[in-house]
């Protein structure tokens, strides 16, 4: 089966660095997003990976490694208007999106 | 550049009703997708549409749920009856439909409630 694997909660401090990890296994492989989504409103796109190695854009950066089925999302300067769920998602060989649940990421002042 | 646009926001009924949700994508997107998203999960798809034409409606239950997307432009997705089960967020999205890869672009969704 198809099965994306996120943590379901994460915590850090405002002005601080998270990494949020996501580990796939999915019929074939067509690139990996990530989604920003805040209580109550829609996913919002933030990066797509398809390569191998690191997408920066602004304090978002985003690393793909399809040998080890693996991508991370890094944010930088955190503020607390990044407090919200992160959802990694993989396009399989059907172009279809994989969802995984999500992290939740609760900054702290 | 208007984003996708759904209505109702938020929608109440009791079991066994009919219930219908609107959706219209960014203008000059092809592809429209039906998401359902239950608390603390990711989006599931229910279908996706080329234009006028349904391409996936693999994990639709078609026993009470039905859409339509006439002219290829704004989309309906009814239940009918409603169950318990079906209480749940359900998210419209589009892609420009120039590629397979395309980013998709969501709307706030839909929050049902079903007593």
């Amino acid at each position: 089966g198809q099965n994306i694997d996120q943590p379901t909660e994460m915590t850090a401090t405002e002005g601080a660095i998270v990494q949020i990890n996501c580990t796939y296994q999915t019929s074939g492989f067509n690139g990996l997003f990530w989604y920003q989504q805040h209580a109550g409103e829609a996913p919002t796109f933030l990066s797509y990976n398809v390569l191998d190695g690191l997408e920066e854009k602004g304090r978002f950066s985003s690393f793909l490694s399809r040998s080890k089925g693996y991508s991370y999302l890094l944010l930088k300067e955190l503020q607390m208007k990044d407090s919200a769920s992160y959802l990694c998602a993989v396009m399989d060989s059907n172009y279809q999106l994989i969802w995984g649940a999500g992290t939740k990421l609760i900054i702290k002042p | 550049e208007a984003g996708v646009v759904q209505s109702p926001r938020y929608k109440i009924i009791e079991k066994k009703q009919p219930v219908a949700f609107w959706c219209n994508p960014i203008s000059g997107h092809n592809t429209l997708y039906w998401y359902r998203q239950n608390l603390g999960q990711g989006p599931e798809l229910l279908i996706r549409y080329e234009n006028e034409e349904a391409v996936d409606d693999s994990q639709l239950p078609k026993d009470r749920f039905s859409a339509e997307r006439l002219k290829g432009v704004d989309s309906t997705l009814k239940i009918q009856p409603a169950e318990l089960g079906d209480s749940a967020v359900y998210l419209c999205a589009s892609s420009p439909g120039q590629s397979d890869t395309d980013t998709q672009y969501f709307g706030p969704g839909t929050r049902l409630t079903v007593l």
